[in-house]
Protein backbone atom coordinates (compact mmCIF):
# COMPACT_ATOMS: atom_id res chain seq x y z
CA UNK A 1 0.00 0.00 0.00
CA UNK A 2 1.67 3.63 -0.89
CA UNK A 3 -0.55 5.51 1.04
CA UNK A 4 -2.30 7.33 -2.27
CA UNK A 5 -5.67 7.30 -2.09
CA UNK A 6 -7.81 7.50 -5.11
CA UNK A 7 -11.27 7.37 -5.68
CA UNK A 8 -13.10 5.88 -7.69
CA UNK A 9 -11.20 3.24 -8.92
CA UNK A 10 -13.62 2.66 -11.87
CA UNK A 11 -15.51 5.23 -13.73
CA UNK A 12 -17.80 4.95 -16.56
CA UNK A 13 -19.60 8.35 -17.77
CA UNK A 14 -21.16 9.62 -21.10
CA UNK A 15 -19.11 12.40 -23.70
CA UNK A 16 -20.20 15.60 -22.76
CA UNK A 17 -20.60 15.26 -18.86
CA UNK A 18 -18.29 15.88 -16.06
CA UNK A 19 -16.31 14.02 -13.71
CA UNK A 20 -14.39 14.70 -10.67
CA UNK A 21 -11.71 12.23 -9.34
CA UNK A 22 -10.16 12.58 -5.68
CA UNK A 23 -7.16 11.75 -4.00
CA UNK A 24 -5.52 11.83 -1.05
CA UNK A 25 -1.51 11.93 -0.64
CA UNK A 26 0.41 10.29 1.99
CA UNK A 27 0.48 11.95 5.49
CA UNK A 28 2.24 14.58 5.20
CA UNK A 29 3.20 14.94 1.57
CA UNK A 30 3.21 18.58 0.25
CA UNK A 31 3.62 17.99 -3.80
CA UNK A 32 0.35 15.76 -5.60
CA UNK A 33 0.54 15.20 -8.96
CA UNK A 34 -1.55 14.14 -11.81
CA UNK A 35 -1.08 12.16 -14.33
CA UNK A 36 -2.86 10.84 -17.67
CA UNK A 37 -2.05 7.19 -19.20
CA UNK A 38 -3.87 6.18 -22.26
CA UNK A 39 -4.35 3.02 -23.52
CA UNK A 40 -0.52 1.27 -23.98
CA UNK A 41 1.38 5.15 -23.66
CA UNK A 42 3.07 6.26 -21.00
CA UNK A 43 2.78 8.77 -18.21
CA UNK A 44 1.11 12.15 -19.53
CA UNK A 45 2.17 14.79 -17.00
CA UNK A 46 -0.56 16.95 -16.31
CA UNK A 47 -0.64 19.13 -12.87
CA UNK A 48 1.11 19.80 -9.98
CA UNK A 49 0.16 21.18 -6.73
CA UNK A 50 2.59 21.87 -3.89
CA UNK A 51 1.05 22.97 -0.71
CA UNK A 52 -2.32 24.14 -1.97
CA UNK A 53 -0.83 26.19 -4.74
CA UNK A 54 -0.37 24.98 -8.24
CA UNK A 55 3.01 24.82 -9.12
CA UNK A 56 3.81 23.38 -12.24
CA UNK A 57 1.37 22.16 -15.64
CA UNK A 58 1.93 19.91 -18.16
CA UNK A 59 0.11 19.23 -20.82
CA UNK A 60 -3.41 19.73 -19.53
CA UNK A 61 -6.59 20.66 -21.46
CA UNK A 62 -8.56 23.23 -21.06
CA UNK A 63 -11.61 21.75 -20.24
CA UNK A 64 -9.25 19.98 -17.20
CA UNK A 65 -8.78 21.65 -13.72
CA UNK A 66 -7.69 20.35 -10.68
CA UNK A 67 -6.86 22.00 -7.06
CA UNK A 68 -5.73 21.36 -3.66
CA UNK A 69 -7.46 21.60 -0.94
CA UNK A 70 -6.18 22.55 2.90
CA UNK A 71 -6.07 19.19 3.82
CA UNK A 72 -3.87 18.37 0.83
CA UNK A 73 -6.19 16.00 -0.67
CA UNK A 74 -6.86 17.08 -4.36
CA UNK A 75 -9.56 16.86 -6.92
CA UNK A 76 -9.42 16.85 -10.89
CA UNK A 77 -12.26 17.78 -12.74
CA UNK A 78 -12.67 16.79 -16.75
CA UNK A 79 -15.37 18.35 -18.12
CA UNK A 80 -17.57 18.18 -21.54
CA UNK A 81 -15.92 14.54 -21.76
CA UNK A 82 -14.62 13.37 -25.23
CA UNK A 83 -14.01 9.37 -26.08
CA UNK A 84 -10.17 10.22 -26.14
CA UNK A 85 -10.28 11.61 -22.87
CA UNK A 86 -11.05 7.73 -21.73
CA UNK A 87 -7.73 7.06 -19.51
CA UNK A 88 -5.94 5.97 -16.58
CA UNK A 89 -5.67 8.64 -14.18
CA UNK A 90 -3.13 8.66 -11.81
CA UNK A 91 -2.26 10.51 -8.81
CA UNK A 92 1.24 10.70 -6.96
CA UNK A 93 2.32 12.53 -3.44
CA UNK A 94 5.75 13.23 -2.90
CA UNK A 95 7.30 14.56 0.20
CA UNK A 96 9.96 17.85 -0.08
CA UNK A 97 13.02 16.76 1.49
CA UNK A 98 16.32 17.45 0.22
CA UNK A 99 17.55 14.13 -0.52
CA UNK A 100 13.84 13.50 -1.93
CA UNK A 101 12.03 10.73 -1.97
CA UNK A 102 10.36 8.95 -4.92
CA UNK A 103 6.64 9.54 -6.21
CA UNK A 104 4.20 7.63 -4.18
CA UNK A 105 1.59 6.37 -6.76
CA UNK A 106 -2.03 5.57 -6.29
CA UNK A 107 -4.17 2.89 -7.94
CA UNK A 108 -5.45 5.25 -10.04
CA UNK A 109 -8.61 5.71 -11.68
CA UNK A 110 -9.82 4.03 -15.08
CA UNK A 111 -12.01 6.37 -16.98
CA UNK A 112 -14.39 5.02 -19.65
CA UNK A 113 -15.73 7.64 -21.67
CA UNK A 114 -18.91 6.08 -23.63
CA UNK B 1 15.59 18.26 -24.93
CA UNK B 2 13.89 15.06 -23.29
CA UNK B 3 14.65 14.72 -19.57
CA UNK B 4 14.17 11.03 -19.68
CA UNK B 5 14.96 8.77 -22.90
CA UNK B 6 14.22 5.05 -23.01
CA UNK B 7 14.68 3.70 -26.05
CA UNK B 8 13.15 0.39 -25.99
CA UNK B 9 10.01 -0.11 -26.71
CA UNK B 10 9.45 -3.92 -26.05
CA UNK B 11 12.57 -6.32 -24.63
CA UNK B 12 12.02 -10.10 -24.46
CA UNK B 13 13.96 -12.28 -22.03
CA UNK B 14 14.14 -16.09 -21.33
CA UNK B 15 13.26 -16.93 -18.06
CA UNK B 16 16.17 -17.01 -15.29
CA UNK B 17 17.97 -14.59 -17.47
CA UNK B 18 19.13 -11.31 -16.71
CA UNK B 19 18.09 -8.34 -18.65
CA UNK B 20 19.01 -4.76 -18.73
CA UNK B 21 16.64 -2.15 -19.50
CA UNK B 22 18.20 1.24 -20.51
CA UNK B 23 17.56 4.67 -19.43
CA UNK B 24 19.27 8.20 -20.15
CA UNK B 25 18.34 11.42 -18.38
CA UNK B 26 19.38 14.80 -18.95
CA UNK B 27 19.62 17.23 -16.09
CA UNK B 28 22.11 20.06 -15.42
CA UNK B 29 20.91 19.80 -11.47
CA UNK B 30 23.70 18.16 -9.14
CA UNK B 31 21.19 16.65 -7.21
CA UNK B 32 18.71 14.73 -8.69
CA UNK B 33 16.73 11.04 -8.25
CA UNK B 34 16.87 8.53 -9.95
CA UNK B 35 13.86 5.85 -9.67
CA UNK B 36 12.64 2.75 -11.77
CA UNK B 37 8.50 1.65 -11.51
CA UNK B 38 7.12 -1.16 -12.28
CA UNK B 39 3.61 -1.31 -14.18
CA UNK B 40 2.17 -5.04 -14.61
CA UNK B 41 -0.99 -5.67 -16.67
CA UNK B 42 -3.03 -4.75 -13.52
CA UNK B 43 -1.86 -1.10 -14.19
CA UNK B 44 -0.58 -0.23 -10.34
CA UNK B 45 2.57 2.01 -10.42
CA UNK B 46 5.15 0.14 -8.30
CA UNK B 47 8.04 1.38 -7.20
CA UNK B 48 11.58 -0.58 -7.83
CA UNK B 49 14.74 1.35 -6.94
CA UNK B 50 16.16 4.26 -6.40
CA UNK B 51 19.24 6.22 -7.02
CA UNK B 52 20.53 9.83 -5.58
CA UNK B 53 23.32 11.68 -8.08
CA UNK B 54 25.67 11.50 -4.88
CA UNK B 55 25.48 7.58 -3.91
CA UNK B 56 29.17 6.36 -4.66
CA UNK B 57 27.28 2.67 -5.27
CA UNK B 58 24.69 1.43 -7.06
CA UNK B 59 21.58 0.85 -5.95
CA UNK B 60 20.39 -3.09 -5.79
CA UNK B 61 16.63 -4.08 -4.04
CA UNK B 62 16.75 -7.80 -4.39
CA UNK B 63 16.99 -9.10 -8.19
CA UNK B 64 16.87 -5.64 -8.84
CA UNK B 65 20.12 -3.63 -9.00
CA UNK B 66 20.72 0.00 -11.00
CA UNK B 67 23.82 0.84 -13.25
CA UNK B 68 24.54 4.36 -12.72
CA UNK B 69 26.99 5.67 -14.57
CA UNK B 70 26.62 9.78 -13.75
CA UNK B 71 29.48 10.68 -16.65
CA UNK B 72 27.00 9.39 -19.39
CA UNK B 73 23.90 9.89 -17.84
CA UNK B 74 22.55 6.89 -17.78
CA UNK B 75 20.68 4.75 -15.14
CA UNK B 76 20.09 1.18 -16.76
CA UNK B 77 18.05 -1.44 -14.64
CA UNK B 78 19.45 -4.72 -14.29
CA UNK B 79 16.87 -7.26 -13.70
CA UNK B 80 18.48 -11.03 -12.64
CA UNK B 81 17.07 -14.36 -13.03
CA UNK B 82 14.20 -12.97 -14.57
CA UNK B 83 10.81 -14.58 -13.79
CA UNK B 84 7.26 -14.64 -15.76
CA UNK B 85 5.76 -12.14 -12.79
CA UNK B 86 8.39 -9.88 -14.16
CA UNK B 87 6.20 -8.89 -17.27
CA UNK B 88 5.38 -5.77 -17.25
CA UNK B 89 6.14 -2.28 -18.27
CA UNK B 90 8.68 -0.29 -16.86
CA UNK B 91 9.29 2.93 -16.14
CA UNK B 92 12.76 5.06 -15.43
CA UNK B 93 12.24 8.67 -14.20
CA UNK B 94 13.94 11.30 -12.85
CA UNK B 95 13.26 13.81 -9.94
CA UNK B 96 14.65 17.61 -9.78
CA UNK B 97 14.70 18.83 -6.05
CA UNK B 98 12.92 22.89 -6.55
CA UNK B 99 11.80 25.03 -3.49
CA UNK B 100 8.01 24.30 -5.32
CA UNK B 101 8.45 21.14 -4.75
CA UNK B 102 10.00 18.30 -6.72
CA UNK B 103 9.70 17.54 -10.12
CA UNK B 104 9.52 14.47 -11.50
CA UNK B 105 9.82 13.37 -15.09
CA UNK B 106 9.51 9.92 -16.37
CA UNK B 107 10.58 7.98 -19.68
CA UNK B 108 7.82 6.21 -22.19
CA UNK B 109 8.30 2.96 -20.94
CA UNK B 110 10.07 -0.45 -21.84
CA UNK B 111 7.40 -3.22 -22.23
CA UNK B 112 9.78 -6.58 -20.79
CA UNK B 113 8.07 -10.12 -21.62
CA UNK B 114 9.43 -12.93 -20.21
CA UNK B 115 9.30 -15.91 -21.78
CA UNK B 116 9.28 -19.22 -20.30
Amino acid sequence: DSGVTQTPKHLITATGQRVTLRCSPRSGDLSVYWYQQSLDQGLQFLIQYYNGEERAKGNILERFSAQQFPDLHSELNLSSLELGDSALYFCASSGDRPAGTEAFFGQGTRLTVV
Amino acid sequence: AQKITQTQPGMFVQEKEAVTLDCTYDTSDPSYGLFWYKQPSSGEMIFLIYQGSYDQQNATEGRYSLNFQKARKSANLVISASQLGDSAMYFCAMREPSNTGNQFYFGTGTSLTVIP
